[in-house]
């Protein structure tokens, strides 16, 4: 079936460890997205790309990275630099401009 | 710069009222796309309904129906006889239809609650 997949469900990080987020995605579709949710605060962009080996900063883009070096694959980072990382993370893919978002289960992060 | 106001932060109905979910949005875009999302209990946004700034046309699929107005810059969504499996947070979002794939810019949410 075709969709977006990210693992882990669950992930607990130690303070000042570094994490990673995966989120691979078969729908063939050239952008991705990583949005973080907050009670309250609704989603918010961490990171976007829009093609294979490029990628911009969202809105709150400090203490984390990306990559993109395959099509189907965005994973996300999550730094020692960011202070507050507890919460949950959704992936995205969007076919073309017109068209809406697919979004991934999510990951939700606590910080032990 | 886009942004999508929800002013609804909670709303609970007792099971078979309609409900209706504001959604307000500025854009200097002329050409834009709005959209509705569900997010169940399990945390996937699933898609509700795309919308471009061309179309103004009311929708209505099953129970549920969109009014779409852009004199009054307002993206509203409504749940006839709404049942528990509506038990939801709704999300109304934006995106820019000239450049790219460029991101959906996200309200916060409304959370529904329909009661048995």
């Amino acid at each position: 079936d075709g969709g977006i997949t990210q693992s882990p469900k669950y992930l607990f990080r130690k303070e000042g460890q570094n994490v990673t987020l995966s989120c691979e995605q078969n729908l063939n579709h050239d952008a991705m997205y990583w949005y973080r949710q907050d009670p309250g605060q609704g989603l918010r962009l961490i990171y976007y790309s829009q093609i294979v080996n490029d990628f911009q900063k969202g809105d709150i883009a400090e203490g984390y990275s990306v990559s993109r070096e395959k099509k189907e694959s965005f994973p996300l980072t999550v730094t020692s630099a960011q202070k507050n990382p507890t919460a949950f993370y959704l992936c995205a893919s969007k076919a073309g401009k017109v068209t809406e978002a697919f979004f991934g289960q999510g990951t939700r992060l606590t910080v032990v | 710069a886009q942004k999508v106001t929800q002013a609804q932060t909670e709303i609970s109905v007792v099971e078979k009222e309609d409900v209706t979910l504001d959604c307000v949005y500025e854009t200097r875009d002329t050409t834009y796309y709005l959209f509705w999302y569900k997010q169940p209990p399990s945390g996937e946004l699933v898609f509700l309904i795309r919308r471009n700034s061309f179309d103004e046309q009311n929708e209505i699929s099953g129970r549920y129906s969109w009014n779409f107005q852009k004199s009054t810059s307002s993206f509203n969504f409504t749940i006839t006889a709404s049942q528990v499996v509506d038990s939801a947070v709704y999300f109304c979002a934006l995106s820019d239809g000239n450049s790219g794939n460029t991101p959906l810019v996200f309200g916060k949410g409304t959370r529904l609650s329909v009661i048995a």
